[in-house]
């Protein structure tokens, strides 16, 4: 079965720097998300893309984050300042359609110290 | 707030025994997923429920939508080890573009 893969699966970065979450989404899918889950908290929506640009985003979703499709095949999350409260888990996501079963990636590791 | 209400938190039971996952919504759903997610892990994709009254099953594990789509329910049928783990509710409420999730249920299965 086709995979969404997510690049680093760890990152560890001091706060105050930029980090840029990879994800290379299934080839032929439209809809791309990011969601995160703090430890041993639920998973949260952060936002959705599509047609090159945001669908939706939560209120986590501030000024600090952006998303971009660089290239037709990656997908990106930058955080530009971190803070210690951005540690978390970051899954990457996509679907064909909207509406349908979302693929998940295994995940980013993300510790802000 | 809590768009999707997963019951119980967490559960212990004795490998063999039976147990059922709730999933409960304020609003229609839409379409109604099932994913699992082992402890650190990423989400495996379960079911996907999308009619009033639909049943599937894979394996041991069923689920169930319920007429009024806004209660699903995943029974597991004599669990094993292997079922331990984090099971999530997801569901479309709104819009296609915003997929929410439940708070998690965390299976332990006591071999």
């Amino acid at each position: 079965e086709p995979e969404v893969t997510q690049t680093p699966s760890h990152q560890v970065t001091q706060m105050g720097q930029e980090v840029i979450l990879r994800c290379v989404p299934i080839s032929n899918h439209l809809y791309f998300y990011w969601y995160r889950q703090i430890l041993g908290q639920k998973v949260e929506f952060l936002v959705s893309f599509y047609n090159n640009e945001i669908s939706e985003k939560s209120e986590i979703f501030d000024d600090q984050f952006s998303v971009e499709r660089p290239d037709g095949s990656n997908f990106t999350l930058k955080i530009r300042s971190t803070k210690l409260e951005d540690s978390a888990m970051y899954f990457c996501a996509s679907s064909y359609r909207g509406g349908e079963k979302l693929f998940f990636g295994s995940g980013t590791q993300l510790s802000v110290l | 707030s809590q768009e999707l209400e997963q019951s119980p938190q967490s559960l212990i039971v004795q490998e063999g025994k039976n147990l059922t996952i709730n999933c409960t919504s304020s609003k229609t759903l839409y379409g109604l997923y099932w994913y699992k997610q082992k402890y650190g892990e990423g989400l495996i994709f379960l079911m996907m429920l999308q009619k009033g009254g639909e049943e599937k099953s894979h394996e041991k594990i069923t689920a169930k939508l319920d007429e009024k789509k806004q209660q699903s329910s995943l029974h597991i049928t004599a669990s094993q080890p292997s079922h331990a783990g984090i099971y999530l509710c997801g569901a479309d409420l709104y819009n296609f573009n915003k997929f929410y999730f439940g708070s998690g249920t965390k299976l332990n299965v006591k071999p």
